[in-house]
């Protein structure tokens, strides 16, 4: 099974809609992470959790928002999706309490706004 | 901020050939850094990182990387690449003890030839 689950793994949506993908994860991390991909722009950082009632904004995160609803949990919305949104989305996880920074990707969601 | 440049976009190489992708970054302090490979349809996977020490990592499959201080440099090499190399490298850098978030260069194509 895998450790880190995004759902849906691949959605259609119509301009205007509203869509939730959601992350969730077995490694027991405190730090989480939406990224999404886009083709030669490699992964850019939209939002990111360090903990339960921590959100940050990273670099690419308007039209977007994320609610940590548990520390295994970090689902991202599209409040009303344009097709300059269609990309491959990834949800991460990282420990910060080990020590160690290195991040763990879910499969990833592939969504196409028509 | 910082930024990671990846020059190669496209590499196609022959099996057996050897392998070097360039990454260079842009941060005035002590940074974190890590290779991920994506293959076709895949999720990210982490191929090796740095934090401190031995500047030459070894990872998995064969693929190591200088980290070399003074160039802002962080090269993977294979000595002898595989059919099952073709994928899509990614280099990642984020500040030591800063924080997990990691930035991402635009990635490189590689395919490897039979």
């Amino acid at each position: 099974d895998a450790d880190v689950t995004q759902t849906p793994r691949n959605r259609i949506t119509k301009t205007g809609k509203r869509i939730m993908l959601e992350c969730s994860q077995t490694k027991g991390h405190d730090r989480m992470y939406w990224y999404r991909q886009d083709p030669g722009l490699g992964l850019r950082l939209i939002y990111y959790s360090f903990d339960v009632k921590d959100i940050n904004k990273g670099e690419i995160s308007d039209g977007y928002s994320v609610s940590r609803q548990a520390q295994a949990k970090f689902s991202l919305s599209l409040e009303s999706a344009i097709p300059n949104q269609t990309a491959l989305y990834f949800c991460a996880t990282s420990d910060h309490r080990t020590g160690n920074t290195e991040a763990f990707f879910g499969q990833g969601t592939r969504l196409t706004v028509v | 901020a910082q930024s990671v440049s990846q020059h190669n976009h496209h590499v196609i190489l022959s099996e057996a050939a050897s392998l070097e992708l360039g990454c260079n970054y842009s941060y005035g302090g002590t940074v974190n850094l890590f290779w991920y490979v994506q293959y076709p349809g895949q999720h990210l996977q982490l191929l090796l990182k740095y934090f401190s020490g031995d500047p030459l990592v070894k990872g998995i499959k064969g693929f190591e990387a200088e980290f070399i201080k003074s160039k802002f440099s962080f090269n993977l090499r294979k000595p002898s690449v595989q059919w099952s190399d073709t994928a899509e490298y990614f280099c990642a850098v984020n500040k030591a003890g800063g924080g997990n978030k990691l930035t991402f260069g635009t990635g490189t194509q590689l395919k490897v030839e039979l």
